[in-house]
């Protein structure tokens, strides 16, 4: 079964440095990747996704994600992050093998201090 | 509607009774899902579904039950509510065949008392 590990519960960065957010994961076979993020009282919204080609996709936002089957990650980074960008930020797997079951990790805080 | 919807957004519910938290989606996505989501424990994946007519158990499927009978609809049937059973409601879809990416509802919130 498919699997995604965040590492960190909170990531604190200052307003304008750049921000990462870790995801590995775990699947058989070849992985579907994406990361979503989710502001206070509401749904998750989608940011980005890796599917196939190039290994660095760019997303909404300004945030972008590179994929790297050998050490089967998916950061997600951003740059220079901003006091908006502080929210709750999930990294999702799936792959296709009789089902289209779609696993999500525990999320990661991220605070982005003015 | 557009996109996907879930009702109620939030409901109170006396612990014993059965509850139906309705999903719907217009997309005409082959893929659905219901996610609880529990502070500090991410989403976690219920129930889901591939295609109408078809439904699989997620990670904590216990205490909850599904129907697919169509594309659209995909509701989730809570026997006998317990208090633990007091996270958020998610639902989603995708179109799996085209690697979309799953588009969730807003949410509803459920507190058994």
């Amino acid at each position: 079964a498919q699997s995604v590990a965040q590492p960190e519960d909170q990531v604190n960065v200052a307003e304008g440095n750049p921000l990462t957010v870790k995801c590995t994961y775990s699947v058989s076979g070849n992985p579907y990747l994406f990361w979503y993020v989710q502001y206070p009282n509401r749904g998750l919204q989608f940011l980005l996704k890796y599917i196939t080609g190039d290994n660095l996709v760019k997303g909404s936002y300004g945030f972008e994600a590179e994929f790297n089957k050998s050490q089967t990650s998916f950061h997600l980074k951003k740059p220079s992050a901003l006091v908006s960008d502080s929210a709750l930020y999930f990294c999702a797997v799936r792959t296709y093998y009789g089902n289209n079951r779609l696993a999500f990790g525990k999320g990661n805080q991220v605070v982005v201090i003015p | 509607i557009a996109g996907i919807t879930q009702a109620p957004t939030s409901q109170i519910l006396a612990a014993g009774r059965r509850m139906t938290l309705r999903c719907t989606q217009d997309m005409r996505h082959n893929a659905m899902y219901w996610y609880r989501q529990d502070l500090g424990l991410g989403l976690r994946l219920i129930h889901y579904s591939n295609t109408a007519g078809t439904t699989g158990k997620g990670e904590v499927p216990d205490g909850y039950s599904v129907s697919r009978a169509n594309t659209d609809d995909f509701p989730l049937t809570l026997a006998s509510a317990v208090p633990s059973q007091t996270p958020v409601y998610f639902c989603a879809s995708s179109d799996s065949d085209r690697n979309t990416e799953a588009f969730f509802g807003q949410g509803t919130r459920l507190t058994v008392v």
